[in-house]
């Protein structure tokens, strides 16, 4: 069956320090999306990619960065991070069709605390 | 701008029927989801509305009215399982693509 996993599930990092999330899925989506889920906010678009090689930048994209060089994988990197990126994050794909909303699959999560 | 306004909170009892509001606004209005989060899990899709009416699968339902920037969420037959929160989200056409804005969702409590 198709999925979508995100890896680590949980990670504790120290300030400065650089971090990657990586997140694969086998739905064979080519739209991939990264946010972070904070109490009172809901869910914060972060980064997105349409296809291999296309990055987007989202409503709260300072401090991260993502790469696209396959389908399967859009890993989310932390520059040097810091403690106001202790949150949940979760990666989601979903089919491109620019006329109609198809509905994004979302990973696990990961719980990222940054002392 | 875009903003999606839902409530914190709602309780409601097993078996009843309950009604989860979502205001929005957006310039480039493509759609509307609601997704079911359980306390530590992804959301998962529930609903998608793009025209104005009514659409029902099973014991929930989604309305959407295009022309009030409105949608409301319609569980029936409550069960303790449907404790989750509900996140109204809409597609929004802008000038980088389309984006999905979610609201911050609101947290449904089912007592017994």
């Amino acid at each position: 069956d198709a999925e979508i996993t995100q890896s680590p599930r949980h990670k504790i990092t120290e300030t400065g320090r650089q971090v990657t999330l990586a997140c694969h899925q086998t739905w064979n989506h080519n739209n991939m999306f990264w946010y972070r889920q904070d109490l009172g906010h809901g869910l914060r678009l972060i980064h997105y990619s349409y296809g291999v090689q296309d990055t987007n930048k989202g409503e709260v994209s300072d401090g991260y960065s993502v790469s696209r060089s396959n389908t399967e994988d859009l890993p989310l990197t932390l520059e040097s991070a810091a403690s106001s990126q202790t949150s949940v994050y979760f990666c989601a794909s979903s089919e491109s069709n620019a006329g109609l909303g198809y509905e994004q699959y979302f990973g696990p999560g990961t719980r990222l605390t940054v002392t | 701008g875009q903003n999606i306004d839902q409530p914190t909170e709602m309780t409601a009892t097993e078996g009843a029927i309950v009604q989860i509001n979502c205001t929005y606004q957006t310039s480039g209005f493509n759609g509307l989801f609601w997704y079911q989060q359980h306390a530590g899990e992804a959301p998962t899709f529930l609903s998608y509305n793009v025209l104005d009416g009514l659409e029902e699968k099973g014991r929930f339902s989604s309305f959407l009215s295009r022309s009030k920037g409105y949608s409301y969420l319609l569980l029936k037959e409550l069960q303790m399982k449907d404790s989750a929160s509900y996140l109204c989200a809409v597609r929004d056409r802008g000038t980088g693509g389309f984006k999905t804005i979610f609201g911050a969702g609101t947290r449904l409590f089912v007592k017994a």
